[in-house]
């Protein structure tokens, strides 16, 4: 079945560096990406929605310099957290689709600790 | 009031009971998914519907369009299926965005 690969799984860092996070997948082409926030005991926040070769669509309160988003190609997106500070410290999910009708497929989540 | 509403939001049963999770929402979608998520937080997704029911092994998704309410059953329940249920809907004025109700946390004990 589809498979999407995340990357790291987990990451700690300090305060003020950057970090980035891939999500591929890795046996369809994915012309949507998507990136969620997750906080413990709560449910997924949708951050931004990323098309191949174009610029990211983010929802309302997210940053879009802090939270940077790359879809360079049908099998690669990334998010880069620029200048991480500890209110950064979260969970972070990546989906990805063929197209609107396709199931949605997940990465097992990054697991972001900012010291 | 939420969009996607799960209940109940927490379950605890025994194994081998039958269990269901219940979804209803209040937009208009084109279709609806049913996630797991871990405790190590990965999600799968078990399923995406848009109309009836489908079955994969133990667990069974329906839906009714007309009444914007789906279940979620899974049968003879075995801790492994100890997880966070979340119900999302794909919906079609929203640019194919997800619309995630608040999650079912089921612990199935032996």
């Amino acid at each position: 079945g589809a498979v999407v690969s995340q990357h790291p799984s987990r990451v700690i860092c300090k305060s003020g560096t950057s970090v980035k996070i891939e999500c591929r997948s890795l046996d369809f082409q994915a012309t949507t990406m998507f990136w969620y926030r997750q906080f413990p005991k709560q449910s997924l926040m949708l951050m931004a929605t990323s098309n191949e070769g174009s610029k990211a669509t983010y929802e309302q309160g997210v940053e879009k310099d802090k939270f940077l988003i790359n879809h360079a190609s049908l099998t690669l997106s990334t998010l880069t957290v620029t200048s991480a500070h500890p209110e950064d410290s979260s969970f972070y999910i990546c989906s990805a689709r063929r197209d609107t009708y396709s199931p949605l497929h997940f990465g097992n989540g990054t697991r972001l600790t900012v010291t | 009031k939420n969009e996607v509403e799960q209940s109940p939001q927490n379950l605890t049963a025994q194994e081998g009971e039958f269990i269901t999770i219940n979804c209803s929402y209040s937009v208009g979608i084109s279709a609806l998914h049913w996630l797991q998520q871990h405790p190590g937080g990965g999600i799968v997704s078990l399923f995406m519907l848009s109309s009836g029911k489908k079955k994969h092994g133990r667990l069974i998704a329906t839906i009714n369009i007309q009444e914007k309410h789906s279940s979620l059953h899974i049968t003879a329940s075995h801790p492994r299926d100890s997880a966070v249920y979340i119900c999302a809907v794909l919906s079609y004025n929203q640019g194919g965005k997800l619309i995630f109700g608040q999650g079912t946390e089921l612990s199935v004990k032996p």
